[in-house]
């Protein structure tokens, strides 16, 4: 099983700032499988990015994904209000699927 | 327009089952798979397992292998996941979501385990 491990755990951050969130893996993740959703309270969560850097359908260009291997970045390039929210990553890479255990992006 | 709908919440007693299910539309079924995630009161995502839409071939978390089934419906586009001998840490909601990224999310099913 590939273990993914996300960092920081909460990041408080004011609107217009730069967030940087991080997902390494215990192992290569092969083809670059790994997706990153954005999670809401009470909501289902939100594809953001697929193959490490491609953005899903009618996600903002703040959003990015970067990284090969066993490290990669989710990067908001300046928060707006609605991106105060959880973060995971997947991988999707092995045929059991993991996420990572999820980054709280707060307001500061 | 892509949809998945899933059943409503269920209550029910340590050492029953229950069966989730999650209605597609708006795409042709048999083109994707079908993942289901879960996540416990205030905790994270957790991938439970996943069937394809063509081969009905499934793959599941290893740690509740044994006690759950996943199976499809292709007439009525519909998938199922069934989780027998619940315990109180099933307490969950269930999602379903299409495809190997997930694209596509159900709204999400209560299940509450409780005597």
């Amino acid at each position: 099983e590939i273990v993914l491990t996300q960092s920081p755990g909460t990041l408080s951050l004011s609107p217009g700032e730069r967030a940087t969130l991080s997902c390494r893996a215990s192992q290569s993740v092969n083809s670059n499988y790994l997706a990153w959703y954005q999670q809401k309270p009470g909501q289902a969560p939100r594809l953001l990015i697929y193959g490490a850097s491609s953005r899903a359908t009618g996600i903002p260009d703040r959003f990015s994904g970067s990284g090969s291997g066993t490290d990669f970045t989710l990067t908001i390039s300046r928060l707006e209000p609605e991106d105060f929210a959880v973060y995971y990553c997947q991988q999707y890479s092995s045929p059991s699927r993991t996420f990572g255990q999820g980054t709280k992006v707060e307001i500061k | 327009q892509v949809h998945l709908v899933q059943s409503g919440g269920e209550v029910k007693k340590p050492g029953a089952s229950v069966k989730v299910s999650c209605k597609a539309s708006g795409y042709n079924f048999t083109d994707y798979s079908i993942s289901w995630v879960r996540q416990a009161p205030g905790q994270g995502l957790e991938w439970m397992g996943w069937i394809s839409g063509y081969t009905g071939n499934t793959n599941y978390l290893q740690k509740i292998q044994g006690r759950v089934t996943m199976t499809t419906d292709t007439s009525t586009s519909t998938a199922y996941m069934e989780v027998r001998s619940l315990r109180s840490d099933d307490t969950a909601v269930y999602f379903c979501a299409r495809g190997h990224y997930l694209d596509y999310w159900g709204q999400g099913t209560l299940v509450t385990v409780s005597s």
